[in-house]
């Protein structure tokens, strides 16, 4: 039940060409849903978060769908662009009982844009 | 560099041997996570600690496995007479305190090495 899926496992796209990232989940105590982008040698960075109160979130390029009643989210890179390479995580958050913010990650998805 | 620090970067140890990891947060962040990153695996939480205290260990492995976070001084992953199996890159991630929905920052990882 803390298990985050993610699909496709990797992802090749022309420049300029939409990349779609789909993520799925069963705990419903799940109440925050951040995407990660990771460069080869780097950790993790934050890149658009969705709480489950909106069903769409928009930053530049990037938009989060969120669909409750089916508990799933996508990512979607729009115009995506070679810098754009990089591995995406999907993760989902939840509040413990202790009051921290317990938070789990999909297996990723890596992406390449070519030219 | 006001960022997570992490050291060492690389690891190599042979089996039987110890491996120490050390984090040091951001400024001013007094919470800490650990993740485990296996190829094709993403992200696997191991502990979440705060100043002194672990307060969620339920993906730490129960052998071998061990963490602090003093009062004075960097996080350490300890992993005691390591194996093979433990190859994989350690990464830790902080955060501030009593914020829910926050950004967890990210090192840039150890990548331990079992020969």
């Amino acid at each position: 039940q803390q298990q985050v899926k993610q699909s496709p496992q990797s992802l090749i796209v022309q420049k300029g060409g939409i990349s779609i990232i789909n993520c799925a989940y069963e705990n419903t105590a799940f109440d925050y849903f951040p995407w990660y982008q990771q460069f080869p040698g780097k950790g993790p960075a934050l890149l658009i978060a969705i709480r489950p109160d909106v069903s769409e979130k928009k930053e530049g390029r990037f938009t989060i769908s969120f669909n409750k009643s089916a508990k799933q989210f996508s990512l979607h890179i729009m115009d995506s662009q070679p810098g754009d390479s990089a591995t995406y995580f999907c993760a989902a958050s939840q509040k413990m009982k202790t009051s921290y913010d317990k938070v789990i990650f999909g297996p990723g998805t890596s992406l390449s844009v070519i030219p | 560099n006001a960022g997570v620090m992490q050291n060492p970067r690389h690891l190599v140890r042979r089996r039987g041997q110890e491996a120490r990891l050390r984090c040091s947060p951001m400024k001013g962040h007094s919470h800490v996570y650990w993740y485990r990153q296996l190829p094709e695996e993403g992200l696997k939480f191991m502990v979440y600690l705060q100043k002194e205290n672990i307060i969620d260990e339920s993906g730490m492995p129960k052998e071998r496995f061990s963490a602090e976070f003093p009062k004075e001084g960097p996080s350490i992953l300890r992993i005691q007479q390591v194996v093979r199996g433990d190859s994989a890159a350690y990464f830790c991630a902080s955060t501030m305190s009593g914020t829910r929905y926050g950004e967890l920052f990210f090192g840039e990882g150890s990548r331990l090495t079992v020969l």
